[in-house]
């Protein structure tokens, strides 16, 4: 079965802290992973995906495909990182556009 | 990002109710989608169009229909509501490049079904 796995609902962490979110999923093919970020009043935007090896707003995030993990990580963590993270699986042939999400882990910065 | 709009973006209904969700787009993209999003749930695939003639059900698509009426228009109906539809709804689209296209959201409608 294809999913997406966020175990954290909430995690909280203090200006200037490393941050770390967790993601696993579970997919039988070669995996395509995706980190979208919904900040207070915006809409849902895409933040990275694993393809593209990038770092956006200072995240990046390393697909493990022996841990099925795609973790997203961020060493200070600043306020407006505050939002709603969600992980997502690009489901069946890479062609489809289906995106299966994880539950979503709220990132709430303290200063 | 204003390119993709819905309409309503609130709605109240009682059980039994037909109400339709509008999703408009002027990004000239191909694919749309519904999504419904859920407290501990994330979001959950409903429909999606990869083009006016190609619909096809997500992974929660009982109870739901939509309509394809143009490239820039996806509308997601409940024929007849039920309390637990209550849910924020989105739209998305995508270019017809390849399933890794960036997918740009609408604001969302927030649906209450009494």
């Amino acid at each position: 079965a294809q999913r997406v796995t966020q175990p954290e609902k909430l995690l909280s962490v203090f200006k200037g802290a490393p941050v770390e979110l967790k993601c696993n999923y579970s997919y039988s093919g070669s995996p395509e992973l995706f980190w979208y970020v919904q900040y207070s009043r915006q809409r849902l935007q895409l933040l990275l995906r694993h393809i593209s090896r990038e770092s956006i707003k200072g995240f990046t995030a390393d697909l493990n495909k022996g841990e099925t993990s795609f973790h997203l990580k961020k060493p200070f963590a600043q306020e407006e990182d505050s939002a709603m993270y969600y992980c997502a699986l690009l489901a069946g042939s890479s062609n489809t556009g289906k995106l299966i999400f994880g539950q979503g882990t709220t990132l709430q910065v303290k200063p | 990002d204003a390119d993709v709009t819905q309409t309503p973006r609130n709605r109240i209904t009682k059980t039994g109710k037909r109400i339709m969700l509008e999703c408009s787009q002027t990004k000239g993209h191909d694919r749309m989608y519904w999504y419904r999003q859920d407290p501990g749930l994330g979001l959950r695939l409903i429909y999606y169009s990869f083009d006016v003639k190609d619909i096809n059900k997500g992974e929660i698509s009982d109870g739901y229909s939509v309509s394809r009426q143009a490239q820039a228009k996806f509308s997601l109906s409940l024929e007849s509501a039920i309390p637990n539809q209550t849910a924020l709804y989105f739209c998305a689209t995508s270019a017809n490049r390849g399933g890794t296209d960036t997918q740009y959201f609408g604001p969302g409608t927030r649906l209450t079904v009494l």
